[in-house]
């Protein structure tokens, strides 16, 4: 199936810090998602780009969708400790036959704030 | 408050078993989807549905198959249960519509003993 690169695999800052990562693909996605996973949570949608070159802003939250199409980029101001968790980019492609459509996600960013 | 529910948060099982893990989701959503996480992997895609009794194979689907005979719920089904198949599971929906993501359940961490 689809991969998609994420780095970095993972991220020690301190507080107060940004934070910055990326996702890319071999392929072209229509629609670009960010999400984070708190510990023992499931996901939880963060940002969604729709078009390419986009940017868009959550908070302290920043994303931004490739001109390419082929990849993704998000940005933490600030960080604070309940930033910690795993971030992971998604690109969502049409299921062609039937119209829905699949997410294929990136292996995850792991941050850590250091005290 | 919109919701996917797994019904175990932990589960142990021995080898040669047969396995099911539910996903009940109360948004009315169209897809479903199972997911299995590992430590730099990712999240990878096991099975999905579009609809009632359908299902499509994901990128990983040996060693596993899936139920959907309601609309709000989806089973996963390890017909043999192995130890390379200890990992934590996720179970996902959403609306047929490019405007919405997917809502994830908590997660079922499986071990295989």
């Amino acid at each position: 199936g689809q991969q998609l690169n994420q780095s970095p695999q993972s991220m020690f800052i301190q507080e107060g810090e940004d934070v910055s990562m990326n996702c890319t693909s071999s392929s072209i996605f229509n629609t670009w998602l960010w999400y984070k996973q708190d510990p023992g949570e499931g996901p939880v949608l963060l940002i969604a780009l729709y078009k390419a070159g986009e940017l868009t802003s959550n908070g302290r939250l920043t994303a931004q969708f490739g001109i390419t199409r082929k990849d993704s980029f998000l940005n933490i101001s600030a960080s604070i400790p309940s930033d910690v968790g795993i971030y992971f980019c998604a690109g969502q492609s049409l299921i062609s036959n039937f119209g829905n459509e699949k997410l294929t996600f990136g292996t995850g960013t792991r941050l850590t704030i250091i005290p | 408050d919109v919701k996917v529910t797994q019904s175990s948060r932990y589960l142990v099982k021995r080898t040669g078993e047969k396995v099911f893990l539910e996903c009940v989701q109360d948004m009315d959503h169209e897809n479903m989807f199972w997911y299995r996480q590992d430590p730099g992997l990712g999240l990878r895609l096991i099975y999905f549905s579009y609809d009632v009794k359908m299902k499509e194979k994901g990128d990983i689907p040996e060693g596993y198959s899936v139920s959907r005979e309601k609309k709000e719920r989806f089973s996963l089904i390890l017909e043999s249960a192995s130890t390379n198949q200890t990992s934590m599971y996720l179970c996902a929906s959403s609306k047929s519509d490019r405007l919405y993501g997917y809502t994830f359940g908590s997660g079922t961490r499986l071990t295989v003993v």
